[in-house]
């Protein structure tokens, strides 16, 4: 079963608009992670936020982290045509060492 | 540094054939993982490997799945038979980051798409 639930499901913007993804989860977690993944290829790491933090940057990336809603959201800025992608929460819960589990993505696309 | 290497990348099977694939993790990655992605959702954990040991089967259908790593380096897994509904693309992901701790990144390779008719 999916452990994170992404919304939305799909988004499209235009190059230069901010893009915002949600992910809610439903156990006690250890950490949580965004992932992208391009159209037939395999997923890419982009960042990780543990449960004790609350807010996180990487470049024009930015995730926060609410865990008495059971919540994250990813916030792309000034999004570019190549940030179009698949893009994944995925969690470690409490307990289960380093097993990641997956949600549902939102596929964001980006146009000129 | 070499990534994850998959393969074959494309295989197309009849339903109750057998099929098996290949996966070399990054150099020193204890940990390995093997994920089903079916097309439109996220990758399911099929097994977790530390070392040549399993540390997580629980999703792993056993009756037609299979998977091994033998000195704990390359790992395959085997699906027989196969059955329509194991059409999807199946990714290795390696981690640096041993069983015991609770952080740490995935590294993917690109995966094996199969197609069962």
């Amino acid at each position: 079963s999916q452990q994170g639930e992404e919304d939305p499901q799909a988004l499209s913007i235009q190059e230069g608009e901010n893009a915002t993804m949600n992910c809610s989860y439903k156990t006690s977690i250890n950490n949580l992670q965004w992932y992208r993944q391009n159209s037939g290829r395999g997923l890419v790491h982009l960042i990780l936020i543990r449960s004790n933090e609350r807010e996180k940057h990487s470049g024009r990336l930015r995730v926060t982290l609410d865990t008495s809603k059971k919540s994250s959201s990813l916030l792309i800025t000034a999004s570019r045509a190549a940030d179009t992608a698949s893009y994944f929460c995925a969690t470690v819960v409490t307990g289960t060492a380093s097993k990641l589990t997956f949600g549902t993505g939102t596929r964001l696309q980006v146009t000129l | 540094e070499a990534g994850v290497a998959q393969s074959p990348r494309y295989k197309i099977i009849e339903k109750r054939q057998s099929v098996a694939f290949w996966c070399n993790p990054i150099s020193g990655h204890a940990t390995l993982y093997w994920y089903q992605q079916i097309l439109g959702q996220g990758p399911k954990l099929l097994i977790q490997f530390q070392n040549n040991g399993v540390v997580d089967d629980s999703q792993l259908p056993k009756d037609r799945f299979s998977a091994e790593r033998l000195k704990g380096v390359d790992s395959t897994l085997k699906i027989q038979p196969a059955k329509l509904e194991d059409s999807a693309v199946y990714l290795c992901a390696s981690s640096l980051v041993p069983w015991t701790m609770n952080t740490g990144e995935l590294f993917f390779g690109e995966g094996s798409r199969l197609t069962v008719l």
